[in-house]
């Protein structure tokens, strides 16, 4: 399976500000996702990062909050825009190959907003 | 709607004792795909089995195995002679052909506790 990395490994911001996250894959992948994972709480999908479109995102979350850009095939970013203390969470990117319904996933980014 | 239930929040084994982590999940989709990852206390998520939904077969790695039987819609997960090192979060996830297989549902998870 391909590495994943991703910047910042943690970070504390304060209430209004906005982050970018990095998710580098040491191989071209076809799929990437990016997850939240609030504190003691289980994973849930933010959005599909599409390289060269839009991202598709998941219910309840949208491209004002979560802007997020995939610019190659082993690339993505996402931000946590305006950010309040119910942002506050563990925030990951997997991937994924066609043929292969499994994602692996970053070491994630642990976000806390003061 | 598609759910994965993991009843058992919290468990605590002895080391070398045998334990069971319970999965039941619910789908309409005829193909999907059932999954356990594992989340130590480090944090990084390890994906550890892929199940597809028209292979009942069980399936055992060292002292890991799980049992699916779609009868029951269950995917339990078995580690055999417990090891400190399974002190983790363990979660079980669902994904569904029809919608691509793209979202992985998680459950809650069961925290594991290996007393040395």
């Amino acid at each position: 399976s391909a590495v994943i990395s991703q910047k910042p490994s943690r970070d504390i911001c304060q209430r209004g500000t906005s982050l970018t996250i990095q998710c580098q894959v040491d191989s071209q992948v076809t799929m990437m996702f990016w997850y939240r994972q609030q504190p003691g709480q289980s994973l849930t999908l933010i959005a599909t990062a599409n390289q060269g479109s839009e991202a598709t995102y998941e219910s309840g979350f949208v491209i004002d909050k979560f802007p997020i850009s995939r610019p190659n095939l082993t690339f993505s970013t996402l931000t946590v825009s305006n950010m309040s203390p119910e942002d506050s969470s563990i925030y990951l990117c997997s991937t994924r190959e066609p043929l292969a319904y499994e994602q692996y996933f970053g070491p994630g980014t642990r976000l806390t907003v003061t | 709607a598609q759910k994965v239930t993991q009843a058992q929040t919290e468990i605590s084994v002895v080391e070398k004792e045998d334990v069971t982590l319970d999965c039941v999940y619910e789908t309409r989709d005829t193909t999907y795909y059932l999954f356990w990852y594992k989340q130590p206390p480090s944090g990084e998520l390890v994906f550890l089995i892929r199940r597809n939904s028209f292979d009942e077969q069980n399936e055992i790695s060292g002292r890991y195995s799980w049992n699916f039987q779609k009868s029951t819609s269950s995917f339990n997960f078995t580690i055999t002679a417990s090891q400190v090192v399974d002190s983790a979060v363990y979660f079980c996830a669902l994904s569904e052909a029809q919608t691509g297989a793209n979202n992985l549902f998680f459950g809650t998870g069961t925290r594991l506790t290996v007393i040395p």
